[in-house]
């Protein structure tokens, strides 16, 4: 099993629908974070989360959600999906301790017609 | 503000010939700096990181990259190119004060490779 595990890959919702992206980790560590991927911007931080208790905004977090259910599990909700939240979305993870870098996901893909 | 960018949008290579991809960071101090590569339909994967010490970094797949701290540099290179190389590559920065574990990342660099 990976390390990182996203769930749906893909999604394909309509406009104004209320949408979960999931994200579980077996590497045991504390930091989560949500990234969203487009052509041409790189990846932009939406949320993060350093432990269940502590949620924190990215540059682009409006328009999303997030819940942190354990340490394992940090889900990513659109409440009202928008065409331009069409895009690429990343889960990652990092150690609380000395910064190695993230592990990310496989990422789900989710198109908003 | 801290910034990443990465200059070239698209490149293209032969097989078999030289890479170099570049990366440029805005920060105010020494950075975490990294290079991850996603391949089409992949999540990204860590090429390479610089904390400290040796500027020439050497990563997986015959990867290696150089800090420059007087150029604000940090470019990855491979001496010859595979086939399978051709991928998207990020070049990303931090973390920042306070240990945040936030990465800052370029706009990526496509690479083809040309048979």
């Amino acid at each position: 099993d990976a390390d990182v595990t996203q769930t749906p890959r893909n999604r394909i919702t309509k406009t104004g629908k209320r949408i979960m992206l999931e994200c579980s980790q077996t590497k045991g560590h504390d930091r989560m974070y949500w990234y969203r991927q487009d052509p041409g911007l790189g990846l932009r931080l939406i949320y993060y989360s350093f432990d269940v208790k502590d949620i924190n905004k990215g540059e682009i977090s409006d328009g999303y959600s997030v819940s942190r259910q354990a340490q394992a599990k940090f889900s990513l909700s659109l409440e009202s999906a928008i065409p331009n939240q069409t895009a690429l979305y990343f889960c990652a993870t990092s150690d609380k301790g000395q910064f190695y870098g993230y592990t990310f996901g496989s990422g789900t893909r989710l198109t908003v017609v | 503000a801290q910034s990443v960018t990465q200059p070239d949008i698209h490149i293209t290579v032969s097989e078999g010939a030289s890479l170099e991809l570049r990366c440029n960071y805005s920060y105010g101090a020494t950075p975490y700096l990294f290079w991850y590569v996603q391949s089409p339909g992949q999540g990204l994967q860590l090429l390479l990181k610089y904390f400290s010490g040796d500027t020439l970094v050497q990563g997986i797949k015959g990867f290696e990259a150089e800090f420059k701290r007087s150029q604000s540099s940090f470019n990855l290179r491979k001496p010859s190119v595979h086939w399978s190389d051709a991928a998207e590559y990020f070049c990303a920065v931090g973390p920042f004060s306070g240990n945040t574990g936030k990465l800052i990342f370029g706009q990526g660099t496509t690479l083809q490779v040309k048979p």
